[in-house]
């Protein structure tokens, strides 16, 4: 299994506070991905890093926010809580531009009440 | 961005049946995946496959990028297949998801 840990891996929270995801590699990978994964809608990509401070959205970034500051930890962060952004978190990883493999960590389930 | 749909939604197979799962995508890309996420919420790359047919052990894929569509067939399904299986698909260097197939293997 490809080294990818996340923490917390479940949390509850209340609406309107911060909270931040963490996704470590020990791979070594250049390449890492936020996901949410909701009902009827498959894996959704939020932010991505294709290198240490380089970042970029993806189709649902709006409320999100992502920091790599060092090529093994990715952040995840919501600066204010909502109820629509309870769901189960993933952390991915790849080596290669093209996604040839990705690899998923074990997720994390967020409830914000 | 591209859009990806899987058929059916939902399978219930006896222990020992094969299937076959569809991905259909609307316009042509350079890098399709299947992944198999067990029922403990684990996601597992099964498949690179932007075209041809590749095999591994008791599940195959083809995709055939002309016609913008790719199979998964499980031979011999077995309990431990259950899951949902998800393809995915190159969108502007990121990954697009399917809504997913649930299969269900019973014993």
């Amino acid at each position: 299994d490809a080294g990818i840990t996340q923490s917390p891996r479940h949390k509850v929270t209340e609406t309107g506070t911060p909270v931040t995801l963490r996704c470590h590699q020990t791979e070594n990978h250049r390449y890492m991905y936020w996901y949410r994964q909701d009902p009827g809608h498959g894996l959704r990509l939020i932010h991505y890093s294709y290198g240490v401070k380089d970042t970029d959205k993806g189709e649902v970034s709006d409320g999100y926010s992502v920091s790599r500051s060092k090529t093994e930890d990715f952040l995840l962060t919501l600066e204010s809580a909502t109820s629509s952004q309870t769901s189960v978190y993933f952390c991915a990883i790849s080596p290669l531009a093209h996604q040839e493999t990705q690899y998923f960590g074990p997720g994390t389930r967020l409830l914000v009440l | 961005g591209i859009q990806v749909e899987q058929s059916p939604p939902d399978l219930i197979l006896q222990e020992g049946a094969n299937s076959t799962l569809r991905c259909n995508f609307s316009d042509s890309v350079n890098n399709l995946q299947w992944f198999h996420q067990n029922p403990w919420g684990q996601l597992i790359n099964l498949f690179y496959i932007p075209s041809g047919t590749k095999q591994n052990g008791r599940l195959s894929a083809t995709t055939v990028a002309t016609e913008r569509y790719s199979l998964l067939y499980i031979s011999s399904s077995q309990t431990t297949d259950s899951g949902v299986y998800f393809c995915a698909v190159e969108d502007d260097y990121k990954l697009s998801f399917g809504a997913g197939t649930t299969v269900t293997v019973r014993a």
